[in-house]
């Protein structure tokens, strides 16, 4: 079955230091992947995707994602983190079932120190 | 880009009642939408796709006749959560699919159940 896992609950990282957040995913075939922002009480942003192609993703806000097949991974990473960065993160994977479903990750909350 | 308005943001209702949580896409024509709840510092848990002109796909151990939807034209979909109750408080969040594999996010709905 289709699943993502993002190993880390919660990270914390000063302003200005560099970001990772990791998300492996199980998939039987070629996944769509994605990484979405959500701040509180709000819905989801779309950072970026991966569908095909370039393995490296450019996405909004600076961020960018590897897509490592033989690692069956898709980190997120930023080179320089804002305050304004402190959210909860969500990578995805997709389609899923016969109305193209997405599997959610549990989610990384990201504490920002100034 | 694709917008998703979702409405009310926040509702407050007392047990027993029903509530009606809507969903419209703006600017295109939606097919396909998803709704998801979501509980505290938790992941979003699909609870059913829904088509356009055709009923409702819910997930497994999702209660049909609890969580009404409707899916009547292109642009609307709804949620309504009847005889609610304070467990069913939650986050809700419609998700509207776009094209190919891309998906728009509602703003969320805050449901607390008095």
């Amino acid at each position: 079955a289709q699943s993502v896992t993002q190993p880390d609950i919660h990270i914390t990282v000063s302003e200005g230091a560099s970001l990772e957040l990791r998300c492996n995913y199980s998939y039987g075939a070629t996944p769509y992947l994605f990484w979405y922002v959500q701040s509180p009480g709000q819905g989801l942003q779309l950072l970026l995707k991966y569908f095909s192609g370039d393995t490296l993703v450019q996405g909004i806000k600076g961020f960018e994602a590897e897509f490592k097949r033989s690692q069956s991974s898709f980190n997120l990473r930023k080179p320089s983190v804002h305050w304004s960065d402190a959210a909860e993160y969500f990578c995805a994977v997709g389609p899923s079932g016969g109305y193209n479903k997405l599997i959610f990750g549990a989610g990384t909350r990201l504490a920002v120190h100034p | 880009g694709a917008v998703v308005s979702q409405h009310p943001s926040r509702v407050i209702c007392k047990s027993g009642t029903s509530v009606k949580i809507e969903c419209r896409s703006l600017d295109f024509q939606a097919t396909t939408m998803f709704w998801y709840r979501q509980f505290p510092k938790k992941s979003l848990m699909l609870m059913a796709t829904s088509n356009e002109g055709s009923k409702a796909t819910y997930e497994q151990g999702v209660e049909k006749d609890k969580f009404l939807i409707n899916h009547a034209s292109l642009t609307l979909s709804t949620l309504t959560v009847t005889s609610a109750h304070p467990e069913d408080s939650s986050f809700y969040i419609c998700s509207a699919q776009t094209g190919n594999y891309g998906y728009t996010f509602g703003s969320g709905t805050r449901l607390t159940v008095v």
